[in-house]
């Protein structure tokens, strides 16, 4: 079974640039997530889609983070402008139930550096 | 919101010692405890969960046990490989949430 795919896996980028980054969940999985892994900590939810319906953003910087699930399946996260801040790996899950006690099935991640 | 507290943030054993690794939350809400295992460049994985009606689980080397009372919880993993090097987050949701609360992580280091 394919895991979750994630692209690109490294971008750097000047400060105040954008990015895009993109993810493939596990088919026929309901549920993905962005997460922010910032280095020496734990990886923290911005964003949880339900088919393509947002569950929760509430941790998502709404004014320069955005996100979409087209078609209930692939998603983007964008970030414009990208602060030094933002500099992490930026993880996408997926998983079959939407109530927890379901497995998350991570990407390997895409590390960005903001320079 | 949920508050996870990880110790400790790095840990080395010999092999074929055993390891563990504590968390305590906040919420006394909390219904599902899980723990991730993430190997250098990849994602984290789960290892073993468990639930608030459970006191304790095992599969094979790992146990999670449970204190809903004193709210924490405990990775235990015996017979320690080489293999098992490796950051171990703990995490935390809250009944009626679907936000899953990560600790910080343990490295773990299994010296041959």
């Amino acid at each position: 079974e394919a895991g979750v795919a994630q692209s690109p896996r490294y971008k750097i980028i000047e400060k105040r640039q954008s990015v895009a980054f993109w993810c493939n969940p596990i088919s026929g999985h309901a549920t993905l997530y962005w997460y922010q892994q910032i280095l020496g900590q734990g990886p923290k939810l911005l964003i949880q889609f339900q088919n393509n319906g947002v569950v929760d953003d509430s941790q998502l910087p709404k004014d320069r983070f955005s996100a979409e699930r087209l078609k209930g399946v692939d998603s983007t996260l964008k970030i414009q402008p990208a602060k030094l801040e933002d500099s992490a790996v930026y993880l996408c899950a997926s998983s079959i139930a939407r109530a927890w006690g379901g497995e998350l099935f991570f990407g390997e991640g895409s590390r960005l550096t903001v320079l | 919101g949920e508050n996870v507290e990880q110790h400790p943030s790095t840990l080395s054993v010999q092999e074929g010692d055993s390891a563990v690794i504590k968390c305590t939350y906040s919420d006394s809400a909390s219904n599902y405890f899980p723990w991730y295992k993430q190997e250098l460049g990849k994602g984290p994985q789960l290892i073993i969960d468990i639930r608030s009606n459970v006191g304790e689980k095992k599969d094979q080397r790992i146990a999670v046990t449970l204190n809903k009372t004193a709210k924490h919880f405990s990775l235990h993993i015996t017979e320690t490989q080489p293999e098992d090097s490796a950051v171990y987050f703990c995490a935390a949701t809250g009944a009626g949430s679907y936000q899953l609360t990560f600790g910080k992580g343990t490295k773990l280091s299994v010296i041959p």
